[in-house]
């Protein structure tokens, strides 16, 4: 299967504060998913993003998949931007690899 | 991604019971994906079903565990004799089929948390 490693594993940030999120893939994929699951358990989906770059709101995501890497952007962070932020491959049209994620708490 | 329906939420069951975990697509999704989910990691794929065909069981365990997608209703995740092990939040996600394209993006139901007591 495809490795998938995120960074930072952990981060905590003050409400206000920007932030730079981190995925690295061992292969080259199909598509490329973010996903924030908030702390009810919830996934939710960010960006479908397997090349380029994609803004919506405050955030922003940038992926070079000739490098094998893709970068979250999050902006003026909000504590309800608090939760695990997930990065998920593809490669051959059906299961996903799942980082094991950075788990994000912004403080008021 | 709100449009992925799971049920029951939350599954509580005795070793050596039965769960049965309901996953009903987006409307127009043909797809269906299921995940596990055990506590402090990521989500690891279990098997990827089109209407009344498993694609790719990989990743589900050789025992005690099923799938099925019919014709009808929603696709059903089937654990027989479950063990403490099992306890996990488990995902199913939906993609619609595009002609042409390579990969499609999947969406994600609330999850189903099972405990096993």
């Amino acid at each position: 299967g495809i490795q998938v490693e995120q960074s930072p594993p952990d981060l905590i940030l003050q409400e206000g504060a920007n932030s730079t999120l981190r995925c690295n893939f061992s292969d080259s994929v199909n598509n490329l998913q973010w996903f924030h699951q908030n702390p009810w358990g919830q996934l939710i989906n960010l960006f479908y993003i397997p090349s380029g770059t994609k803004q919506n709101g405050r955030l922003s995501a940038t992926t070079v998949a000739t490098e094998r890497y893709s970068l979250l952007y999050i902006s003026s962070s909000q504590t309800t931007d608090s939760g695990v932020y997930f990065c998920a491959v593809e490669r051959a049209g059906n299961q996903f690899y799942f980082g094991t994620g950075t788990s994000l708490t912004v403080i008021p | 991604n709100a449009g992925v329906m799971q049920n029951p939420r939350h599954l509580v069951r005795r070793r050596g019971q039965e769960a049965r975990l309901r996953c009903s697509p987006m409307k127009g999704h043909s797809h269906v994906y299921w995940y596990r989910q055990l506590p402090e990691e990521g989500l690891k794929f279990m098997v990827y079903l089109q209407k009344e065909n498993i694609i790719d069981e990989s990743g589900m365990p050789k025992e005690r565990f099923s799938a099925e997608f019919p014709k009808e209703g929603p696709s059903i995740l089937r654990i027989q004799q479950v063990v403490r092990g099992d306890s996990a939040a488990y995902f199913c996600a939906s993609s619609q089929f595009v002609p042409g394209a390579s990969s499609y993006e999947q969406y994600f139901g609330p999850g189903t948390r099972l405990t096993v007591t």
